[in-house]
């Protein structure tokens, strides 16, 4: 069955670095998303992306936060400057023409 | 408002048993869709079920149906034969399609809080 890859599966980094979550959605979707699990916490959209561009963005997705699809496979989320407040799961979900969204398996960043 | 409401924090069933998680709902958008996701302790969000708000019968996966009252807003999960591995968070999400009905291909989920599930032998 196809799957969405993410990676890294954990991530530790220092407060104030760049970070790359990189993913590889399903090869025919054509819309790909960004979600975010604070630990406990409910999860919440950042970013929804389609034809190459941002589709829809929530308010925490702000300036610091950036996506990309630089080669038409991989769909990357870059936090330019991470906080401590950034620390979470974070899951990318991709989507073709049918109902389901495919959730990857995860990216723990630690921001220490 | 909460879009999703899941009420139950926590719920525990004995294997074999079957068990309802309640989850409602808030929209005033014509066409939408449910889903229900689980996530075992390893993190991963993994697909269950999903009901169209036009779907006339309740839909069923295996194990797993959705008892859909659309008048009552609430799209609870029933899983029938409980197993350990079934012992996870189980979450509620909503996609809004808009005014169009067949505008809903891009848009966004939006989750509960999630139902944690122990299943005891």
């Amino acid at each position: 069955e196809p799957e969405v890859t993410q990676t890294p599966s954990h991530q530790v980094t220092q407060m104030g670095q760049e970070v790359i979550l990189r993913c590889v959605p399903i090869s025919n979707h054509l819309y790909f998303y960004w979600y975010r699990q604070i630990l406990g916490q409910k999860v919440e959209f950042l970013v929804s992306f389609y034809n190459n561009e941002i589709s829809e963005k929530s308010e925490i997705f702000d300036d610091q936060f950036s996506v990309e699809r630089p080669d038409g496979s991989n769909f990357t989320l870059k936090i330019r400057s991470t906080k401590l407040e950034d620390s979470a799961m974070y899951f990318c979900a991709s989507k073709g023409t049918g109902a389901g969204y495919t959730f990857g398996s995860g990216t723990r960043l630690t921001v220490v | 408002a909460q879009k999703i409401t899941q009420t139950q924090p926590g719920m525990f069933v004995q294997e074999k048993e079957a068990v309802t998680l309640d989850c409602t709902y808030d929209t005033s958008d014509p066409s939408y869709g449910l889903f229900w996701y689980k996530q075992p302790s390893s993190g991963e969000m993994i697909f269950l079920i999903y009901q169209g708000s036009y779907d006339q019968q309740n839909a069923t996966e295996g194990r797993y149906s959705l008892n859909f009252q659309k008048a009552r807003k609430s799209a609870n999960l029933v899983i029938s034969a409980s197993q350990l591995g079934d012992s996870a968070m189980y979450f509620c999400a909503m996609r809004e399609d808009g005014a169009l009905i067949d505008a809903g291909n891009n848009r966004k989920l939006i989750w509960g809080l999630g139902t944690s599930l122990a299943v005891n032998p």
